[in-house]
């Protein structure tokens, strides 16, 4: 089975501190996905990549980078959080070419920066 | 913009009743998707239905998909409880590839 693995469940932050959080695939997806998901508004999406080093905006990159220097590997930056970025962060990936068919998601982190 | 709307927000029911939630969008798509999700977790692919299909089954699922009216339906038979989670519907537009939008989801609790 897939598995994708987002390194915290809950991480707690201040306002104005960097944050980094690190999504990892185990099944060689090329594609992967940075969503939020706050009530009321389902997911938007952040960020995603198609390849190493690649990278395109999603809805709402605003406040947001990501890194992908591996690729397995997926990381979501905060580069000063702030408390309007406190929500449920969704990492996901699929093969390329299916960036529309089935996503695998991992856990979520829950992001409350005070 | 969110494409896929859910209806209802909340659904309760007790268990052995079938579960019926809705989607509506808005612009043409390859194709509609069913994802669960557990309280505070991540979400779970459940069924795809292509553009083309009408019905499709999964074991207690059957999604409906009426291109005309631009929604589906997801129909959950003999619920239980183990099926309480939120049940979102995520589209594949036509016009943007790389990428699903997902709806905000029905809350279903299914009671012993």
């Amino acid at each position: 089975d897939v598995k994708v693995t987002q390194s915290s469940r809950y991480l707690v932050k201040r306002t104005g501190e960097k944050v980094f959080l690190e999504c990892v695939q185990d099944m060689d997806h090329e594609n992967m996905f940075w969503y939020r998901q706050d009530p009321g508004l389902g997911l938007r999406l952040i960020y995603f990549s198609y390849d190493v080093k690649m990278k395109e905006k999603g809805d709402i990159p605003e406040g947001y980078s990501v890194s992908r220097e591996k690729k397995e590997r997926f990381s979501l930056i905060l580069e000063s959080a702030s408390t309007n970025q406190t929500s449920m962060y969704l990492c996901a990936s699929s093969y390329l070419g299916q960036a529309q068919e089935k996503l695998f998601f991992g856990s979520g982190t829950q992001l409350s920066v005070l | 913009s969110q494409q896929g709307e859910e209806d209802p927000q909340a659904l309760s029911i007790q268990e052995g009743e079938n579960a019926t939630m809705n989607c509506s969008y808005k612009t043409s798509i390859n194709n509609l998707q069913w994802y669960r999700q557990n309280s505070g977790r991540g979400l779970v692919h459940l069924i795809l239905i292509r553009s083309n299909e009408r019905e499709k089954h999964s074991g207690r699922l059957r999604v409906t998909l009426d291109t005309s009216k631009k929604s589906s339906s997801l129909l959950i038979t003999a619920s239980r409880a183990a099926d309480t989670a939120s049940y979102f519907c995520a589209t594949a537009r036509t016009s943007n590839t790389d990428k699903l939008i997902f709806g905000t989801g029905t809350r279903l609790q299914v009671f012993p």
